[in-house]
């Protein structure tokens, strides 16, 4: 069965620096969709940036980016020049795209809470 | 254009009584998703409707609950009657249909029930 593990605790940075947020997952589909969603303290999931298993690199999305390695089932959301809006919790989340399709169910993780510290 | 809206935005029932969610997707989704997260464990699916089609109700917890979409537009979601463990927050969640998997799905900001 599909899992995502999100095992650090809360994380914290100082202003300006960059962070990694660290997500694991286990698999046996072949091609499968990951995806970071942030959500502030106001509740609203907000989609930050999706990664392909077979995409050839890693994704990027303005500040955001991942870390990709696919051996070692780990998609670990980088956040650079962190700024004090982007405190939140984060999720890490995977839809397996063989088994049950393109427009499939996401499976979560618990979440990693992020403070950005002035 | 509108996000997607989730209505009550909090909602507080005595054990043994029903509530209803709401749900307004993203105009022309016809992808439909509840999940749910009872506190401090992972976001759980519950389940998919294509237009006013079930696509896949697996992680619906028991008959207690009943989820619905007339006309492919809006959902709900009744809980009936509650129980304390249902308590936590409802997301709601849509998206197009297309045959790619970076398909992404846009969450509305929850209804946070407690049950008492």
């Amino acid at each position: 069965a599909q899992k995502i593990t999100q095992t650090q605790p809360g994380m914290f940075v100082q202003e300006k620096e960059a962070v990694t947020l660290d997500c694991t997952y286990d698999t046996s589909d072949p091609s499968y969709g990951l995806f970071w969603y942030k959500q502030p303290s106001s509740g609203e999931m907000i989609f930050l940036i999706y990664q392909g298993s077979y995409d050839q690199q890693n994704a990027t999305e303005g500040r955001y980016s991942l870390n990709f390695q696919k051996a070692r089932k780990s998609a670990n959301l980088v956040i650079s020049a962190s700024q004090l809006g982007d405190s939140a919790m984060y999720f890490c989340a995977m839809r397996e795209l063989v088994r049950t399709g393109a427009n499939s169910k996401l499976t979560f993780g618990k979440g990693i809470t992020l403070s950005v510290r002035p | 254009e509108a996000g997607v809206t989730q209505f009550p935005s909090h909602s507080v029932i005595e054990k043994g009584q029903t509530v209803t969610l709401r749900c307004d997707p993203i105009s022309g989704h016809d992808n439909l998703y509840w999940y749910r997260r009872v506190m401090g464990k992972e976001i759980k699916f519950l389940l998919h409707f294509v237009k006013e089609s079930k696509q896949d109700e697996s992680g619906m917890p028991n008959n207690r609950f009943l989820a619905e979409r007339t006309g492919g537009t809006y959902s709900t979601l009744k809980v009936q009657p509650a129980e304390l463990e249902d308590s936590g927050v409802y997301f709601c969640a849509s998206s197009q249909v297309f045959g790619s998997g970076r398909v992404t799905q846009y969450f509305g900001p929850g209804t946070r029930l407690t049950v008492l």
